[in-house]
């Protein structure tokens, strides 16, 4: 089993909904990351988390919402999707004191038409 | 303040030339630097990472990466490219400056040719 876990893989909704993205870790690692994909301009972090009562907004958090319920979980929330939303969704951990290296999980492929 | 730029949105090599991959940075502190890999339909994998150790660094699957302070660069080479190093990568640098700063470069795609 894979050591971050995001679901779903791929989903497909339209404007307006409201989207849950998930993401369990196996890792035991305190920090816990959501990063936004899209083409030519790499990864963007939108919410991180040290613990379970920190939560921090990253570069792109506007239409984002975050609740991290327990150390191995935390989840990306988008109350309102718009289609500039669609884009290619990353969770990653990291270990306090390891260094900076993130583990990701395999990806969450959002289209909102 | 930090940046990262990656100076190849593509690069394409032969199979069996040699690879480079070019990175430059900008950090107001001694910075902590990420070459990370990923495959189609696939998560991000760090292939190598520099600490303020030793310059040269040397990865997974043959690459390594040099640290340059007088360039700020830290490019990423592979002496003989193989069809399974067809992939995006991307440059990442890293601070800790009282919070949790990281900076992903726009990523380079690797074609290899047969």
């Amino acid at each position: 089993d894979a050591d971050v876990t995001q679901t779903p893989r791929n989903r497909i909704t339209k404007t307006g909904k409201r989207i849950m993205l998930e993401c369990s870790q196996t890792k035991g690692h305190d920090r816990m990351y959501w990063y936004r994909q899209d083409p030519g301009l790499g990864l963007r972090l939108i919410y991180y988390s040290f613990d379970v009562k920190d939560i921090n907004k990253g570069e792109i958090s506007d239409g984002y919402s975050v609740s991290r319920q327990a150390q191995a979980k935390f989840s990306l929330s988008l109350e309102s999707a718009i289609p500039n939303q669609t884009a290619l969704y990353f969770c990653a951990t990291s270990e306090r004191g390891g260094g900076g290296e993130l583990f990701f999980g395999e990806g969450s492929r959002l289209t909102v038409l | 303040a930090q940046s990262v730029t990656q100076l190849d949105s593509h690069v394409s090599v032969s199979e069996g030339t040699p690879v480079l991959l070019r990175c430059n940075y900008s950090s107001s502190y001694s910075p902590s630097l990420f070459w990370y890999v990923q495959h189609p339909n696939k998560g991000l994998q760090l292939l190598l990472k520099y600490t303020s150790a030793a310059t040269l660094v040397k990865g997974i699957n043959g690459f390594e990466a040099e640290f340059k302070k007088s360039e700020t660069s830290f490019h990423l080479t592979k002496p003989s490219a193989h069809m399974s190093d067809a992939a995006e990568y991307f440059c990442v640098v890293s601070d800790i400056t009282g919070g949790f700063k990281t900076i992903f470069g726009a990523g380079t795609r690797l074609f290899v040719k047969a």
